[in-house]
């Protein structure tokens, strides 16, 4: 069976500072590897995912991911992060073979002080 | 549109009464996904259909709650005699093509459901 973990349910930043989002994995199979960005009410969005080839992944809104397979982790990061990143970032894995699930984190909730 | 809708958006049930969240994917989208998402959590995998077979239902929590897609786009998850746990935020999400577990996924706004 697939799991997500990411230790830190809150992370406060300040404004323009960079942040890590963490994200490790547990799989005894290929997995992809995606985040997912939660804004207030609203649906969840694709931020960046990891299907193979090159583990330093480019996302929307200037976020990154690296994928590390030897310490199983695919940690979020910006440089510089705005207000407007307030949200819960999810991480989420799914299984090559498997069609239906994608398995999600728990989620770390971005709050962005000015 | 040309998001995955849901509705209602919001919705109290009193316990023990059925409800019924609707779901419309994107026109054309093989795959559609029901998620729960209890309050402070990651959405939990419901169930999931390609087109109007639903091939994996492993994610139920019980036999109160029950999807269905019959014509291939549209669907409903019901939920029979809720229950206070059964309040959470109901997630739809389709993706164009089938069987690659690659594909990008896009979810609605939920359907958010309180049992008082």
């Amino acid at each position: 069976a697939q799991s997500v973990t990411q230790l830190d349910s809150q992370v406060p930043v300040f404004e323009e500072a960079p942040v890590e989002l963490r994200c490790n994995y547990s799989s005894s199979v290929s997995v992809y590897l995606f985040w997912y960005v939660q804004y207030p009410n609203q649906g969840l969005q694709l931020l960046l995912k990891y299907l193979s080839g090159s583990t330093l992944v480019k996302g929307i809104n200037g976020f990154e991911a690296e994928f590390n397979k030897s310490q199983t982790s695919f940690h979020l990061r910006k440089p510089s992060v705005h207000i407007s990143d307030t949200a819960e970032y999810f991480c989420a894995v799914s299984v090559y073979s498997s069609a239906s699930k994608i398995i999600f984190g728990s989620g770390t909730r971005l709050s962005i002080r000015p | 549109g040309a998001g995955v809708s849901q509705s209602p958006r919001y919705k109290v049930a009193k316990r023990g009464q059925d409800v019924a969240l609707r779901c419309d994917p994107i026109s054309g989208h093989v795959s559609l996904f029901w998620y729960q998402q209890a309050l402070g959590q990651g959405p939990e995998f419901l169930t999931y259909f390609q087109n109007e077979a639903q091939l994996d239902k492993s994610g139920l929590p019980s036999d109160r709650f029950f999807a269905e897609r019959p014509e291939g786009s549209v669907s409903t998850l019901k939920i029979q005699r809720t229950q206070q746990e059964d309040s959470a935020v109901y997630l739809c999400a389709s993706s164009l093509v089938g069987r690659s577990s690659g594909n990008t996924i896009y979810f609605g706004e939920g359907s958010w459901l309180t049992v008082v």
